[in-house]
């Protein structure tokens, strides 16, 4: 069973770039399909974006513009960027792992246990 | 966006119960959706793909099934460890999205 651990810091200041990095084990970061999602307090989950072990990578029109994602193979890791953060952007962000169903569509099936991170000056 | 909406917002049961949780759909998704369970304080949990196929190790007393633009969730034998939010998401359309939530309580 594949385990993820989001890290990072846990506040940063409006218009700073929020970073962080999800840890896979037990299981191979490579042709995977590795998700961002994130949980404002209180409220539903929302889907930030995917990437793959090839560095390939789609986001949420919503967020594109300011999400960057990556692949450290090496270290069984990838990472999440969010530039120019208001307190919007406070949530619990969870990394997740996405397999194909039958007929290839991306389902999530595990989830990492989230970080909270606070925009705040 | 595809607009995912849950009901009963929430719902009060006894143990022993058997709820069922609706989410509909704004447009048709076939059967690309999925089930989550969360506890306070914890990460979302899969328990169903595909509207109706359990996540290994989801006991079977969780049930889905649906197509197109209704789905529900059917938890049997409600015990105390059942009591949460649950959410659907389906995966088909871009972005992926997901619904407001279901929060099960103890009656």
């Amino acid at each position: 069973q594949v385990q993820l651990q989001e890290s990072g810091r846990g506040l940063v200041k409006p218009s700073e770039t929020l970073s962080l990095t999800c840890t896979v084990s037990g299981g191979s970061i490579y042709n995977n399909y590795w998700t961002w999602i994130r949980q404002p307090a209180g409220k539903g989950l929302e889907w930030i974006g995917r990437i793959i072990s090839s560095g390939n990578s789609n986001s949420n029109p919503s967020l594109r513009s300011r999400v960057s994602m990556s692949v450290d193979t090496s270290n069984n890791q990838f990472s999440l960027k969010l530039s120019s953060v208001t307190a919007a952007d406070t949530a619990v962000y969870y990394c997740a792992r996405e397999l194909y169903d039958t007929d290839y569509y991306l389902y999530i099936e595990s989830w990492g246990q989230g970080t909270l991170v606070t925009v705040s000056s | 966006d595809i607009q995912m909406t849950q009901s009963p917002s929430s719902l009060s049961a006894s143990v022993g119960d058997r709820v069922t949780i609706t989410c509909r759909a704004s447009q048709g998704i076939s059967n690309y959706l999925a089930w989550f369970q969360q506890k306070p304080g914890k990460a979302p949990k899969s328990l169903i793909y595909a509207a109706s196929n359990l996540q290994n190790g989801v006991p079977s007393k969780f049930s889905g099934s649906g197509s197109g633009t209704e789905f529900t969730l059917t938890i049997s034998n409600l015990q105390p460890e059942d009591f949460a939010t649950y959410y659907c998401h389906q995966y088909i359309g871009y972005p992926a999205t997901f619904g407001g939530g279901t929060k099960v309580e103890i009656k």
